[in-house]
């Protein structure tokens, strides 16, 4: 079965300082991963996915198959990165992501 | 493009009632699926659906639920005989089915509260 654990329910740092959000995963295939974000009255939307090694507001995240991992990173917050972040995996099979319970990340000014 | 609309947006429910959401996906996308995320949880897949088809419904529970995506019209996420239990929020995300796996575009959900 596959899982995806974010193990901060809240997380809050602040302004200017570095920022990593957890994500493990389990899952005996191929994964790929994504991290999605929900800003405060809007709707859950993709932030960035590991196939595409990329870089989305300053945002960052490796895929770690050793450690099954898939953190996320900024070297900077900034208060509009305040929301909730969802790491999911796409397995095989079913097509359908599965989410973690999500992080809620808060910058304080 | 006016995205993937759901409605209603609060749904209130008396237990033993049906409950009925309705999804329309982006414009374009022949790919729905459906999500629930219950108070304090992430979100749980429920259901994949292209159109006229169920593709994947391992996370639908196996009684009262059902859902469909017809040739015309939106996709709809039935509850029958709803229970306290099912109070949550409903998520739909729609997808080409083409291109990027994994990039659903969402809903604003269907909140259902059950009394």
């Amino acid at each position: 079965a596959q899982r995806v654990t974010q193990p901060e329910k809240l997380l809050s740092v602040f302004k200017g300082a570095p920022v990593e959000l957890k994500c493990n995963y389990s899952y005996s295939g191929s994964p790929e991963l994504f991290w999605y974000v929900q800003y405060s009255r809007q709707r859950l939307q993709l932030l960035l996915r590991h196939i595409s090694r990329e870089s989305i507001k300053g945002f960052t995240a490796d895929l770690n198959k050793g450690e099954t991992s898939f953190h996320l990173k900024k070297p900077f917050a900034q208060e509009e990165d305040s929301a909730m972040y969802y790491c999911a995996l796409l397995g095989g099979g079913a097509d359908g992501l599965t989410f973690g319970k999500g992080t809620h990340l808060i910058i304080q000014p | 493009n006016a995205g993937v609309m759901q409605n209603p947006r609060h749904l209130v429910r008396r237990r033993g009632q049906e409950a009925r959401l309705r999804c329309s996906p982006m414009k374009g996308h022949s790919h729905v699926y459906w999500y629930r995320q219950l108070p304090e949880e992430g979100l749980k897949f429920m259901v994949y659906l292209q159109k006229e088809n169920i593709i994947d419904e391992s996370g639908m529970p196996k009684e009262r639920f059902s859902a469909e995506f017809p040739k015309e019209g939106p996709s709809i996420l039935r509850i029958q005989q709803v229970v306290r239990g099912d109070s949550a929020a409903y998520f739909c995300a729609s997808s080409p089915g083409t291109g990027r796996p994994g990039e659903l575009f969402f809903g604003e959900g269907s909140r259902l509260t059950v009394l």
